[in-house]
Order: structure tokens, then sequence, then C-alpha cells
């Protein structure tokens, strides 16, 4: 299994709403990656887990928080976003933090409203 | 630090045409590259990557890409390109400490057109 997988694909909430992004992997990768892409640009880094513990935070506000449960599954809690979150939030791991080829899932794509 | 620049926002090329996408790098120490492309909608998949060895470096779909280290340069090319090429190409880069992040360029969008 070669694939990184994210749900859900798509998701609209409100301002108020708190929800979870979640992505998978069986690659037996330990580190694992959230991004942001904003349109016609290209991914931000967001957070970085290597062997389940948050290794880099690129000062993301708080209302973003990430978890992860165990080595293959990473989850992003969404909580009193703003419109301006409003993205597609990509997934990726590696084999290890300094193994730099990094595999992406497919992305779930948020609106804020 | 790291740094990456696409010059080519955009690059309209007709089917079966030759391309070229180009990618600068700027970095201190040793680095890896990669290319990766994101086709609508969808996540980013990666193309090919140089992390050492051979500066030539052959991927998936037909493309490749040359290390020019004193050029500070890793060009992404295809010999003849198709429809289904149609994409947003990112160039990454990545210094070799694991704490090193990974870089993106800005992106060039291929169109391709019959």
């Amino acid at each position: 299994d070669t694939e990184v997988t994210q749900t859900p694909k798509h998701l609209v909430m409100g301002m108020t709403n708190k929800k979870s992004l979640k992505c998978e992997q069986h690659m037996g990768h330990r580190a694992m990656y959230w991004y942001k892409q904003k349109a016609k640009k290209p991914p931000e880094l967001m957070f970085v887990y290597s062997y389940e513990k948050l290794s880099i935070n690129e000062s993301v506000p708080s209302r973003f928080s990430p978890e992860c449960p165990n080595s293959s599954l990473l989850n992003l809690h969404l909580h009193a976003l703003q419109p301006e979150d409003s993205a597609l939030y990509l997934c990726a791991s590696s084999q290890d933090l300094g193994i730099r080829v990094q595999f992406f899932g497919p992305g779930t794509r948020l609106t804020v409203l | 630090a790291q740094s990456v620049t696409q010059l080519d926002s955009q690059v309209p090329v007709f089917e079966e045409a030759p391309v070229e996408l180009r990618c600068n790098y700027s970095s201190s120490v040793s680095v890896y590259l990669f290319w990766y492309v994101q086709y609508p909608n969808q996540g980013l998949q990666l193309l090919l990557k140089y992390l050492s060895g051979s500066t030539l470096v052959k991927g998936i779909n037909g493309f490749e890409a040359e290390f020019n280290k004193s050029q500070t340069s890793f060009h992404l090319r295809k010999p003849s390109v198709h429809i289904s090429d149609t994409a947003e190409y990112f160039c990454a880069v990545s210094g070799r400490i694991s704490t090193d992040k990974l870089i993106f360029g800005t992106g060039t969008r291929l169109q391709v057109f019959p």
C-alpha cells in the first residue's frame, strides 16, 4: 500500500463549528505532515510529526490542533475557524524526517462560511 | 536556508511538442531537489527526485530533469507532451538536515493544447 488517504474529501463548516480532518497511511512511515494550500499557491507547511511527537509547528493559530494517535494516523482538529482558513488541506508522510521524499494525500477541500 | 524560483507561472504548448519547465534554487549547503505534479482538485504526486549520484534524473510519465550545481538549476523536460500532462508543476528543495523543511516554488501551470 503506497497511499496516503484523507477524509473527508470536502468539508463545509461554520465559524462556530468543531470538525476534524483525518489522514491515514500504511507505509510504515514515521513522519507525517499537514500542509495548507490556497488556490494557485504552493503548499505551506503547518505541522510535522515524527515518531508520533510534534516536531515542527509553523506558528499555526491555536484554532488548528493536530493530533497523532498512532504511527498510521494524523488528525487535524478545527475550531472557530475564519473564512480565510478556507483552503485545500494536504497530508503527507515520509519514511522519517531524514528521508525527504514525501507522499501526499488527495487533500480535504475546506470551506468556512 | 533554501529558496526556489520558478520563473514561468504559465507555459502553453501544443501536444507532441517538447517542453522545459525551469527551476532555480538558492542554498549555501547541499540540497535535495524534487518535482511534484498536481492535477486539478488532487494532491501532489512525486514526478522525480535528485538526492545524489547521476545528475540526470528520470521520473514517471516520461519526464526527466538535470541537476546543474554550477547554475543552481533543476529544469524539468519532456520530449513530447500529451493533453493529459496539463497540470500544475511544483519544484521543491530541502537541505539535508533532518529538520530542514521542503520548500516549494510558486508553481508552473503547463497547459497543453491539441
